[in-house]
């Protein structure tokens, strides 16, 4: 249990272009999911909480317009990057909590996507 | 404000001998405390959590750390590495709250010789 998916894995764009990310819980609802980056051999950096049904919040140096996050239901969140430039590659990782508790661990630990790699040219 | 240190940034064991990852905290009330690992090109798998049950935690993969109050730690370790234990490893502490956000340490990486 207590699954989460992203799509795509893998995506390459034009600089200008912009990119959808989706975020799944398969096996539980998540009113909370975390949008992480991580640039290569650092560690996460957390960019933006998205919640259910209302506005993310973004942390310090994140622009919101630039990355627009959706959490439309209990289960998906979708970041989009928009006008993608090359300082924007980089490994974008999803987490999502578990809202009701019904994963093995307590509710509060986050369960991670396999994260997805943007390159952009 | 909470933080993490992890104190080596490369851990190098030969395969059969015993792990030791060091992690120390800093966090103004009772915090909740996990170990993640990442292998290369993929997502962070939950390793083992501490939320002030038992002071010694278990994990998958034979995995375990002591949260050791006085010395504000949480280190992670294993009698015997394996080959498949070759990863990044990321100790991390919540905020706690309603939030719960997530704050990570810097990461440790493994590497297991033959």
């Amino acid at each position: 249990g207590a699954v989460v998916s992203q799509h795509p894995s893998w995506v390459i764009c034009k600089s200008g272009t912009s990119v959808k990310i989706e975020c799944r819980s398969l096996d539980f609802q998540a009113t909370t999911m975390f949008w992480y980056r991580q640039f290569p051999k650092q560690s996460l950096m957390l960019m933006a909480t998205s919640n259910e049904g209302s506005k993310a919040t973004y942390e310090q140096g994140v622009e919101k317009d630039k990355f627009l996050i959706n959490h439309a239901s209990l289960t998906l969140s979708t970041l989009t990057v928009t006008s993608a430039h090359p300082e924007d590659s980089s490994f974008y990782i999803c987490s999502a909590r578990d809202s009701a508790g019904l994963a093995n661990y307590h509710q509060e630990t986050q369960y991670f996507g396999p994260g997805t790699r943007l390159l952009v040219l | 404000a909470q933080s993490v240190t992890q104190l080596d940034s490369h851990v190098s064991v030969s395969e059969g001998t015993p792990v030791l990852l060091r992690c120390n905290y800093s966090s103004s009330y009772s915090p909740s405390l996990f170990w993640y690992v990442q292998h290369p090109n993929k997502g962070l798998q939950l390793l083992l959590k501490y939320t002030s049950a038992a002071t010694l935690v278990k994990g998958i993969n034979g995995f375990e750390a002591e949260f050791k109050k006085s010395e504000t730690s949480f280190h992670l370790t294993k009698p015997s590495a394996h080959m498949s234990d070759a990863a990044e490893y990321f100790c991390v502490v919540s905020e706690g709250g309603s939030q719960g956000n997530l704050i990570f340490g810097k990461g440790t990486k493994l590497s297991v010789k033959p």
